[in-house]
């Protein structure tokens, strides 16, 4: 089945210590998002690549790095992990070109720092 | 994008029709009703859409009202499965990207 897959599902590091999240699509979706989602908070939009193009939203850390090498995989890079950035981390998937406007979310990575 | 209002909780005995209520009150002419949902330790999962008509999917069903500033949701036999939140999400329906922005949403609890 075409899907959005996150690996690694659960990640762990330290404090301060550079991370990369890695989502990869079979859907051939041209726009990838990464959203965090804090404990019983809602998911927020930290930016999304249309193809190649990256759009940051105003709000995201500069801490906060994206990759996006082809159609199919996406990385989010976290450069100085701190406390607050413990969260769960979507990635999701959509195709506005072929009309569809859903998005396709991801299990998520679920980062815990210690 | 216009901003929603969710009741935060609401229970429904299994089998029964779930009705979940939404505010758009400061609803755009051509913005969208967007429903998703997350179960728990899951990723969002989308549900619905709709502009004025009243829409119907093999999951749900959409009804919105003819001012377009309030919205139901409706998953006409609830089982345990369906215990999640759901989000109603406006925003308009884009060639382009679409963001979603999220607000709290209502937490159902479907109970046996």
């Amino acid at each position: 089945d075409a899907m959005v897959i996150q690996n690694p599902r659960y990640q762990v590091t330290q404090f301060g210590k550079p991370v990369t999240l890695s989502c990869s699509q079979t859907l051939n979706h041209n726009v990838m998002y990464w959203y965090q989602q804090k404990s019983s908070q809602a998911p927020k939009l930290l930016f999304h690549y249309y193809d190649k193009d990256f759009n940051n939203e105003a709000d995201t850390p500069d801490n906060f790095q994206s990759r996006r090498p082809n159609t199919s995989f996406c990385f989010l890079d976290i450069r100085s992990p701190g406390l607050g950035d413990a969260a769960m981390y979507l990635c999701a998937t959509s195709n506005p070109l072929g009309g569809g406007d859903e998005q396709f979310f991801g299990p998520g990575t679920r980062l815990t720092v210690l | 994008d216009a901003k929603t209002t969710q009741p935060p909780s609401m229970d429904c005995a299994e089998g029964r029709a779930a009705n979940l209520p939404c505010n758009h009150s400061t609803i755009s002419g051509n913005e969208y009703v967007y429903w998703y949902r997350q179960i728990h330790s899951q990723g969002p999962q989308y549900i619905i859409h709709g502009l004025k008509n009243n829409e119907t999917n093999e999951m749900a069903s959409l009804i919105i009202t003819e001012d377009r500033k309030s919205s139901t949701l409706i998953l006409p036999h609830a089982t345990l499965r369906d215990t999640a939140v759901y989000y109603c999400i406006v925003r308009v329906h884009s060639s382009n990207t679409g963001k979603l922005i999220f607000g709290q949403g209502t937490t159902l609890q479907v109970k046996p």
